[in-house]
């Protein structure tokens, strides 16, 4: 089973700072790398993805860092909101016949107002 | 509107009383994948279709079974349903295989079964 390991398993970050949510992966192969948000009560959804021929990929207040070299990509949410608090789950996949997306154990963010 | 829509939303039943977890999606898409959701160990797959009539095992397929006789359902069948498949289910699907950024998985809003 290709891994994607995920940390922390949960985090509190006050209005306005930044939250920070790293993933690690073994399988060089994989080159696509989503995270997917999670609100209570929903199904995840697609927020933001990055290919690894760039190293960081922003929109609006979310961007994705990502360093080839030690297999490792990065959620950063600036100017957190009470509103980003939901599950956050890193995933990663490989292009090839079979191959479907591999999730991380994911992240629980509160941002306290 | 686009969606995948599940049913039903909760479920309790008992130790080996067979269920059904409804799975329909109206994208056309011709990806999709059951998961289930436990605390601390995130979103596991329990099998995934590429299309009508092909399915195939994910990472968590014991206890249960899939069909994919249209392109629009994906049913999930747990014929003998034991404690340890008490969950949090979702169903997804995608055009691609929800690997690229231009298909996405689409997940449904879940379904809380408890097994008691």
């Amino acid at each position: 089973q290709q891994q994607v390991k995920q940390s922390p398993q949960s985090l509190i970050v006050q209005k306005g700072g930044i939250s920070i949510i790293n993933c690690a992966y073994e399988n060089t192969a994989f080159d696509y790398f989503p995270w997917y948000q999670q609100f209570p009560g929903k199904g995840p959804a697609l927020l933001i993805a990055i290919r690894p021929d760039v190293s960081e990929k922003k929109e609006g207040r979310f961007t994705i860092s990502f360093n080839k070299s030690a297999k490792q990509f990065s959620l950063h949410i600036m100017d957190s909101q009470p509103g980003d608090s939901a599950t956050y789950f890193c995933a990663a996949s490989m292009d090839s016949g079979y191959s479907t997306l591999t999730f991380g154990k994911g992240t629980m963010l509160l941002v306290s107002p | 509107e686009a969606q995948v829509t599940q049913n039903p939303r909760y479920l309790i039943t008992v130790t080996g009383k067979k269920l059904t977890v409804t799975c329909s999606q109206n994208m056309n898409h011709e990806y999709m994948s059951w998961y289930r959701q436990d605390p601390g160990l995130g979103l596991r797959q329990i099998y995934y279709s590429m299309n009508v009539e092909v399915t195939d095992k994910g990472d968590v397929p014991e206890g249960y079974k899939v069909s994919r006789k249209e392109k629009r359902n994906f049913p999930l069948i747990l014929e003998s349903p034991s404690p340890n498949q008490t969950s949090l289910y979702f169903c997804a699907s995608s055009q691609g295989k929800g690997d690229r950024v231009n298909s996405p998985l689409h997940f449904g809003n879940g379904t809380r079964l408890t097994v008691t």
